[in-house]
């Protein structure tokens, strides 16, 4: 099972700045089969980045991603009020299982 | 448009069995891969496991012995059961669509009690 570490657990931002997000994978993912997600309290998911680095459908061009093999970033280049929320990556290269990381909380400053 | 709706008992008694279902609209449930995921209270995501149109499935391999994913293409749904529940068994269960997954359900929240 590949087991996926983000960093940090949680940032304290303000609107405006830009972030990066760290997923580091215990081995290589699959065809840099990564994906992003950002969930907000009470809410589903919802897919932002797959691939390591193509942009879902309708999601902001502030969101990108990069990396391959077992390190992976998410970058937010201008933080937006709505952008802040808790963000996960996923590996689906090798599977089962399909994992996630822990959860990286972005929180307002 | 695509939309997706958990339906099942929200409650669930310990050692019994959890049944939920995905209702599929706006989408034919004979493409893509379908999911279930769950989350305990305040906690991160699992993967339960997919399921093809074609009944292939995958499952996490934490919770293979306890789980049984099927699909109904004629009614457009797929389901989940879960046997043996216990407390660890209690969260907010997601269904979804894709690999990776974008689209998903609201989900529904299972709570494991007597």
């Amino acid at each position: 099972e590949i087991v996926l570490t983000q960093s940090p657990g949680t940032l304290s931002l303000s609107p405006g700045e830009r972030v990066t997000l760290s997923c580091r994978a215990s081995q290589s993912v699959s065809r840099n089969y990564l994906a992003w997600y950002q969930q907000k309290p009470g809410q589903a998911p919802r897919l932002l980045i797959y691939g390591a680095s193509s942009r879902a459908t309708g999601i902001p061009d502030r969101f990108s991603g990069s990396g391959s093999g077992t390190d992976f970033t998410l970058t937010i280049s201008r933080l937006e009020p709505e952008d802040f929320a808790v963000y996960y990556c996923q590996q689906y290269g090798r599977s089962p299982p399909n994992t996630f990381g822990q959860g990286t909380k972005l929180e307002i400053k | 448009q695509v939309r997706l709706q958990e339906s099942g008992p929200g409650l669930v008694r310990p050692s019994e069995t959890l049944s939920l279902t995905c209702s599929v609209s706006g989408d034919s449930i004979k493409d893509y891969f379908w999911s279930w995921f769950r989350q305990p209270p305040g906690k991160g995501l699992e993967w339960i496991g997919h399921i093809y149109a074609t009944a292939s499935t995958s499952y996490n391999p934490s919770l293979k012995s306890r789980v049984t994913m099927s699909v109904d293409t004629s009614e457009n749904q797929f389901s989940l059961n879960l046997t043996s529940v216990t407390a660890a068994d209690a969260a907010m269960y997601f269904c979804g669509r894709g690999q990776p997954t974008s689209v998903w359900g609201q989900g529904i929240l299972v709570t494991v009690s007597s």
